[in-house]
């Protein structure tokens, strides 16, 4: 089944204890991003990959960090996690990132920072 | 730059009641519009898109979309809702040229009331 997996699905952590949310799809699809999804904001993107070793910011990268090793893999990194980043967070993937794409997206993480 | 506007946070529907979700957008730009539905404690899901030709496009779920350049509205329209239709759903836009630099509406929380 082609899928994009997310984990964990759920995750509470203290403030400034690193964490990793990793996210793999099994399209072989070019293109990964990041998102946090916040009430009344809708989604925001974090990062972007538009290939392997190829990673850009979004609209809201402060706080995070991401790497592309595998064309599968785009896992999320938080060094030092503070409250106001608590959110849901989405990975996403497309085929080549070309604005007519369809995003196909992981069920989400929903981080609580205390 | 690229935006969307969703006005309606959330809209209440019996079922078998027709239903327009609302969506504005701003570029100067051509654009491709998408609209996405995110059911309860899932990931979001393609549920049609825009990308040229007829205006009018549909869903194998009964949803239709028009495009409107002269308004810039993509307003997402279904004749009788049911209650599988409750979900969240968000409007999203990409410019052409370029990568996939997708803008997303804040959502409209559609509730069908039995």
């Amino acid at each position: 089944e082609a899928q994009v997996t997310q984990n964990p699905r759920y995750l509470i952590t203290v403030t400034g204890k690193k964490l990793t949310v990793t996210c793999s799809q099994n399209m072989n699809h070019e293109y990964m991003s990041w998102y946090r999804q916040d009430p009344g904001l809708g989604l925001r993107q974090i990062y972007y990959s538009m290939n392997v070793e190829v990673t850009d910011k979004g609209d809201v990268p402060e706080g995070y960090k991401v790497s592309r090793k595998e064309k599968r893999n785009f896992p999320l990194i938080l060094e030092s996690p503070s409250p106001n980043q608590t959110s849901l967070y989405f990975c996403a993937s497309s085929l080549q990132g070309a604005p007519t794409d369809t995003q196909y997206f992981g069920p989400g993480t929903r981080l609580t920072v205390l | 730059a690229q935006s969307v506007t969703q006005l309606d946070s959330q809209v209440p529907v019996f079922e078998e009641a027709p239903v327009e979700l609302r969506c504005n957008y701003s570029s100067s730009v051509s654009v491709y519009l998408f609209w996405y539905v995110q059911y309860p404690n899932q990931g979001l899901q393609l549920l049609l898109k825009y990308l040229s030709g007829s205006t009018l496009v549909e869903s194998i779920n009964g949803f239709e979309a028009e495009f409107n350049k002269s308004q810039t509205s993509f307003h997402l329209r279904k004749p009788s809702v049911h209650i599988s239709d409750t979900a969240e759903y968000f409007c999203a836009v990409t410019q052409a040229g370029g990568y996939q630099k997708v803008t997303f509406g804040t959502g409209t929380k559609l509730q069908v009331i039995p």
